[in-house]
């Protein structure tokens, strides 16, 4: 089966500027998950859809990043504006559920460097 | 808050020799655990998972993991170790379906 498809792979922009970063889940998984990764660090949650709807966006700084889960498929994660503290890999991940029985299936990520 | 403790950052081998790395998580409750493996340059994959049943698990590429329940603990274990191991390892607990992540041990294999 096709894997968690995540673009792109690699961005660099100025603190301030905004950013945009793009998942395709594997087909059929209803659960979708976002994760930064700053580096030295393990994966921490930022948000988490089942099918179109937010489960969890508890460690979601709210002010300056926003997802979407538009007909419960792709996903979308954007940074406005961003700061330095941004740099980091995130991930995307996907889950047949959110019950723990179900494996995550992660994306290669996309590293942003802030600068 | 539930947390992830995985003791060691970095692990310095040498070929053959036996690998062990902690895991210690907090919470209380009924938990699904797993190991994770990120080689250079590679996403994340999995190793193993323990969810019920044995608390041995074996995973893929010759690794296992044991799930001491009264210890709070799921360590990590390899007989015997090979330069292809060298990557970062990280353990996951899943807490009421959102998983949790240790900061990771990087694991350095010299051949």
């Amino acid at each position: 089966e096709a894997g968690v498809a995540q673009s792109p792979r690699y961005k660099i922009i100025e603190k301030r500027q905004s950013v945009a970063f793009w998942c395709n889940p594997i087909s059929g998984h209803a659960t979708l998950y976002w994760y930064q990764q700053i580096l030295g660090q393990g994966p921490k949650l930022l948000i988490q859809f089942q099918n179109n709807g937010v489960v969890d966006d508890s460690q979601l700084p709210k002010d300056r990043f926003s997802a979407e889960r538009l007909k419960g498929v792709d996903s979308t994660l954007k940074i406005q504006p961003a700061k330095l503290e941004d740099s980091a890999v995130y991930l995307c991940a996907s889950s047949q559920g959110r019950a723990g029985g179900y494996g995550y299936t992660f994306g290669s990520g996309t590293r942003l460097t802030v600068v | 808050a539930q947390s992830v403790s995985q003791h060691n950052h970095h692990v310095i081998l040498s070929e053959a020799a036996s690998l062990e790395l902690g895991c210690n998580y907090s919470y209380g409750g009924t938990v699904n655990l797993f190991w994770y493996v990120q080689y250079p340059g590679q996403h994340l994959q999995l190793l193993l998972k323990y969810f019920s049943g044995d608390p041995l698990v074996k995973g893929i590429k010759g690794f296992e993991a044991e799930f001491i329940k009264s210890k709070f603990s799921f360590n990590l274990r390899k007989p015997s170790v090979q330069w292809s191991d060298t990557a970062e390892y990280f353990c996951a607990v899943n807490v009421e379906g959102n998983l949790i992540f240790g900061k990771g041990t990087k694991l350095s294999v010299k051949p």
